[in-house]
């Protein structure tokens, strides 16, 4: 069985700093792919980035960058250079390499203050 | 960019009432899903399909049936309504290989069961 779980429900931070989320998985395979994605107060969802589980680089998309720590199971997401716009609500994600079930975690509301 | 409709936006049913939430995509994805969003639960995914025909059961799928006629087209049925189900529902498509992996969500559907 696969679980995904953000123990972060609400995190608020000043606009251009860093903020990490956090989010660990449960997982049998050995081959993983691990997601990030956000909802804007509209409600659009959208992805931002994704690690394969066999790729020790974490991957960076813009000012988004993972922090995949395999031996904890775990894959934070780093915002760096917060803007008011990154105010969201970011869920965690993955699919266990054998099939196309992708569950998610509960999400993480980000608020980014001026 | 891919697009992802359901329809209707929005849904009135009546306890113990038919519910059926359509979906339809237009980039040829394999792969599609169900998922409802209730706060505190993030999202949770019901049904998935990995092309036309196939349906499988996601994490929570008591209460739900999935039909997938077509490659672009994926239904989620609500034979017996019942005021548990009140949620939003989203679909989503996407195909699981390369490293193009992403999903794409619909608006989603805002169902309230009465």
């Amino acid at each position: 069985a696969q679980k995904v779980t953000q123990t972060q429900t609400s995190i608020s931070v000043m606009e251009k700093t860093t903020v990490t989320m956090d989010c660990v998985y449960e997982t049998q395979d050995s081959s993983y792919f691990l997601f990030w994605y956000k909802q804007t107060a509209s409600g659009e969802i959208v992805f931002l980035i994704r690690q394969d589980s066999y790729k020790k680089e974490n991957a960076t998309v813009g000012h988004y960058s993972l922090n995949f720590q395999k031996p904890k199971s775990s894959i934070g997401l780093i915002i760096t250079a917060t803007q008011i716009e990154d105010s969201a609500v970011y869920f965690c994600a993955m699919r266990q390499g054998t099939g196309s079930k992708l569950s998610f975690g509960k999400g993480a509301k980000l608020t980014v203050s001026p | 960019e891919a697009a992802v409709t359901q329809s209707p936006r929005n849904k009135v049913a009546v306890t113990g009432g038919k519910v059926t939430l359509s979906c339809n995509q237009t980039n040829n994805h394999n792969n599609m899903y169900w998922y409802r969003q209730d706060t505190g639960h993030g999202l949770r995914l019901i049904h998935y399909s990995y092309g036309a025909g196939s349906t499988e059961k996601g994490d929570i799928p008591d209460g739900y049936k999935a039909s997938r006629p077509s490659q672009e087209n994926f239904s989620l049925i609500l034979e017996l309504a019942t005021p548990s189900q009140t949620s939003v529902y989203f679909c989503a498509s996407g195909d699981t290989q390369g490293a193009n992996e992403r999903l794409f969500f619909g608006h989603g559907t805002k169902l309230s069961v009465l």
